[in-house]
């Protein structure tokens, strides 16, 4: 089993939709949490962190479940710009490794 | 602004050659680190450094060296390469220091055949 599962997708939704993405981790000693998004080709770049009490980027909002070990992000009003692959992180407590889930791919249709 | 800097960007290796792919960021990161990732994988750990003179293994590190001799550079070397090491490979470097980000080279895609 990984230690980062996600679904892989693709989720393929209409311009305006809104979509959400699942990640668990299995390690329970995970400090930090990252969703980072992926364009085709390219390297990742850091989508937004996700904090305990849940936080929000304009139309992104992340949650962080703890108890369960469960990350999620909703994707309010999605763009065809949203078009990519979501990669779940997480961080060790040392700080120096990070663990990635295999990526969700979003497909946003006119 | 530099950040992570990769090269090559592109390679194709006949089995058994040896390369070095290199990575140097300009941010005075401590942590340095190399992945691959292949289709439906996501990124694997191959070895990761927390400072010049510290190296240490990741998930996949059969078949590469890696060595950090200054903050700066943080080169991978493939000794005898294989087509199971055909893929795409991205260095990463970040902060000690709270919670922070990881920036990413722009990807090497090397070709074993």
């Amino acid at each position: 089993r990984k230690e980062v599962e996600q679904d892989p997708g693709p989720f393929n939704v209409p311009e305006g939709a809104t979509v959400a993405f699942n990640c668990t981790y299995s390690n329970s000693a995970s400090q930090s949490f990252f969703w980072y998004r992926q364009d085709c080709r390219k390297e990742p770049k850091l989508l937004m962190s996700v904090y305990s009490s849940g936080n929000e980027d304009g139309r992104f909002t992340a949650q962080l479940n703890r108890a369960s070990q469960y990350i999620s992000l909703l994707i309010r009003d999605s763009k065809l710009s949203d078009s990519a692959t979501y990669l779940c992180v997480t961080r060790n407590n040392a700080g120096n490794m990070l663990t990635f889930g295999g990526g969700t791919r979003l497909m946003v249709k006119p | 602004n530099a950040g992570v800097t990769q090269t090559p960007k592109f390679q194709v290796l006949k089995t058994g050659q040896s390369m070095t792919l290199q990575c140097a960021q300009d941010m005075n990161h401590e942590y340095m680190s190399w992945y691959r990732q292949d289709p439906g994988m996501g990124l694997r750990l191959i070895h990761y450094s927390v400072g010049a003179g510290i190296t240490d293994q990741g998930e996949v590190p059969n078949g590469y060296n890696v060595s950090r001799s200054t903050t700066e550079d943080f080169p991978l070397r493939l000794l005898s390469a294989a087509p199971s090491q055909t893929s795409v490979y991205f260095c990463a470097s970040s902060s000690r220091q709270g919670s922070t980000e990881a920036f990413f080279g722009q990807g090497t895609r090397l070709t074993v055949v």
